[in-house]
Order: structure tokens, then C-alpha cells, then sequence
């Protein structure tokens, strides 16, 4: 079956580096994205990872593993406002398949303390 | 400026009633998405629609409707069959430009009386 799994919660401090990793078990593999989700916002895209490797953006970065089914969202010098809930979200059949419907994990809610 | 709009931000049902959730885009995307958000789940996929007169059943379609008469609009009728009906709804919008992302709107809030 289909399963992505994020840790359900995470704690950190303000300035340090955190870590969110994200396992997926799918049938195909077309992209996996990370998205953050301010409570009783819509998500909003951070990143988008198709080939293996860390791609950088800015305080953001993501990784991806595809042999492995491994990906994590690293954000560095947290600043209070990080404070979300970071939704990993795979696509596992091609585009024009099912409309390239995303999978989603049920998130991790990130909580920063100064 | 360029986005995905939806209307309302909160919907209040009585029991027995249909609603529609509005969903309008001017980003030119043909493809255009409805999910449904409730507390510590992911989002799961309503329906779906790739083109204009065309759209598909996603994972949990039943009690739901939609049409897609028009590019920019997508609007989904919640009915009376859908039994547990509060939830938070997400339209989104695909790119095909950054590597299909899926972009959403600020969301509609679904409440039953």
C-alpha cells in the first residue's frame, strides 16, 4: 500500500538547525514535495525533489533519497515564526496518471521556543 | 495579482443540505484540485480535474460533486450523502512550469449545525 510517515511533533529553539525526515513506501516514485501549513492557513510549497540529492534554498533545504525512500526538510537559524506544521507529499504515478495526485504523511508540527 | 481564491471562509450546513465551495484561479493552470484536511490526517484527494469538461474521482469522492465549465473555476457541492462533512477544504491549482507543483488556496472551513 501506499504509507508516507513523519514524526507527528518536534521541538526546537530559536537559532538552532532542525531536522524532519519523511519515509515513504509507494508503487512509483515521480517527486516528492515539502510543504509548511501555519494553522488555519493553506499550505504553502517550500521544496520539490525528483532526482537524489539536497537541493538549497535559502534557510531551507531538502534531501532525497530514492533508493532508501528517505527525504528530510532541514531549516536552519529557526527564527519564532518557523513555528508550523511541515507536510511531506509524494507523487507516485506520472503527470498525466490520476492527475499526478500527491500523497500526503499527516505532517509534523513544529513547535520553536526562544 | 495572480492566485487561487476560495469562497467562503467558513460555511455553516444544516442537516439535509448541499453546499458549494467556490474555487477560482487566474493563473492560467489547467489542472485544478479539491482536498479534504481534518485533524491529524493528511490531506486526502476529493476530485480532480485535468481539463476543462473533464474531471475525476480522487480517494474519497462520495457525497461530493463538482463541475469544471470553465478553466479558472472548479466549485464542489458537498451533499447531503457526504455524513461527515466538517472538515477543512483545499482547492489547488498545478503548475506545469515548476515541476507540477500543486499550489492551494486559502482554504473554505466546513461546519454542520
Amino acid at each position: 500500500g501506499q504509507n508516507i510517515d513523519q514524526p507527528t511533533e518536534m521541538t526546537a529553539t530559536e537559532g538552532a538547525i532542525v531536522q524532519i525526515n519523511c519515509t515513504y513506501q509507494t508503487s512509483g516514485f515521480n517527486g516528492l514535495f515539502w510543504y509548511q501549513q501555519h494553522a488555519g492557513e493553506a499550505p504553502t510549497f517550500l521544496s520539490y525533489n525528483v532526482l537524489d540529492g539536497l537541493e538549497e534554498k535559502g534557510r531551507f533545504s531538502s534531501f532525497l533519497s530514492r533508493s532508501k525512500g528517505y527525504s528530510y526538510l532541514l531549516l536552519k537559524e529557526l527564527q519564532m515564526k518557523d513555528s508550523a506544521s511541515y507536510l511531506c507529499a509524494v507523487r507516485d504515478v506520472w503527470i498525466y496518471n490520476q492527475g499526478g495526485k500527491l500523497i500526503f504523511g499527516q505532517g509534523t508540527e513544529l513547535s520553536v521556543k526562544p | 495579482d495572480g492566485g487561487i481564491t476560495q469562497s467562503p471562509k467558513y460555511l455553516f450546513r444544516k442537516e439535509g443540505q448541499n453546499v458549494t465551495l467556490s474555487c477560482e484561479q487566474n493563473l492560467n493552470h489547467d489542472a485544478m484540485y479539491w482536498y479534504r484536511q481534518d485533524p491529524g490526517q493528511g490531506l486526502r484527494l476529493i476530485y480532480y480535474s485535468q481539463i476543462v469538461n473533464d474531471f475525476q474521482k480522487g480517494d474519497i469522492a462520495e457525497g461530493y460533486s463538482v463541475s469544471r465549465e470553465k478553466k479558472e473555476s472548479f466549485p464542489l457541492t458537498v451533499t447531503s450523502a457526504q455524513k461527515n462533512p466538517t472538515a477543512f477544504y483545499l482547492c489547488a491549482s498545478r503548475d506545469r512550469d515548476r515541476g507540477e507543483t500543486q499550489y492551494f488556496g486559502p482554504g473554505t472551513r466546513l461546519l454542520v449545525l
